[in-house]
């Protein structure tokens, strides 16, 4: 099992949907967690950190279960330019172990 | 402002060459890394540094060498090349501050095939 687990989709939504994007992890210790987004043939950057409260930025929405250790990502009115693969990002102290997970492609259509 | 900026670009190799992938960056961060991401398989770290003069293994370091003789530089050498290190490599670099690292800035990356 993957420490980090997305669904690759890809999703192919309309412009203006609301799409949501899930992520679990395996280690309990897993202390810091972040979304970020890469561009085909591009290099990933950092979209939003997720905190324990949920936090929100714009139309994008993120959320974190440490007890059923789940990471969420909620984009509303979706944008063509939100079309790109989300990754999942967890990271533990006491080290510098960083897992990525495989991603999560999204294609927005007019 | 470059933030890491990463060379070569693309390079092509025949199995047994070796070759060294240069990260730069100009952030003045403390720490830096090596991954390769393959598709389907997301991003795994290969090695990193906390400062000039250390690194570490990561999760994939069979096969390559790093070295950080100056801070804002991050080398990665092949000393073999092999096909199964055909892959997208791209270097990072983060702040640290108070205990908790901060978000990792990545380079365009090398997009290497080893034939």
């Amino acid at each position: 099992r993957k420490e980090v687990e997305q669904d690759p989709g890809p999703f192919n939504v309309p412009e203006g949907a609301t799409v949501a994007f899930n992520c679990t992890y395996s280690n309990s210790a897993s202390q810091s967690f972040f979304w970020y987004r890469q561009d085909c043939r591009k290099e990933p950057k950092l979209l939003m950190s997720v905190y324990s409260s949920g936090n929100e930025d714009g139309r994008f929405t993120a959320q974190l279960n440490r007890a059923s250790q789940y990471i969420s990502l909620l984009i509303r009115d979706s944008k063509l330019s939100d079309s790109a693969t989300y990754l999942c990002v967890v990271t533990y102290t006491g080290g510098f172990k960083t897992i990525f997970g495989a991603g999560t492609r999204l294609f927005v259509k007019a | 402002n470059a933030g890491v900026t990463q060379t070569p670009k693309f390079r092509v190799l025949k199995t047994g060459q070796s070759m060294t992938l240069l990260c730069a960056q100009d952030m003045n961060h403390e720490y830096m890394y090596w991954y390769r991401q393959d598709p389907g398989m997301g991003l795994r770290l290969i090695h990193y540094s906390v400062g000039e003069g250390t690194t570490a293994k990561g999760e994939v370091p069979d096969g390559y060498n790093v070295s950080r003789l100056k801070k804002q530089n991050f080398l990665l050498g092949l000393e073999s090349a092999a096909p199964s290190q055909t892959s997208v490599y791209f270097c990072a670099s983060s702040s640290f501050r108070g205990g908790e690292r901060y978000e990792q800035y990545f380079g365009p990356g090398t997009r290497l095939t080893v034939t």
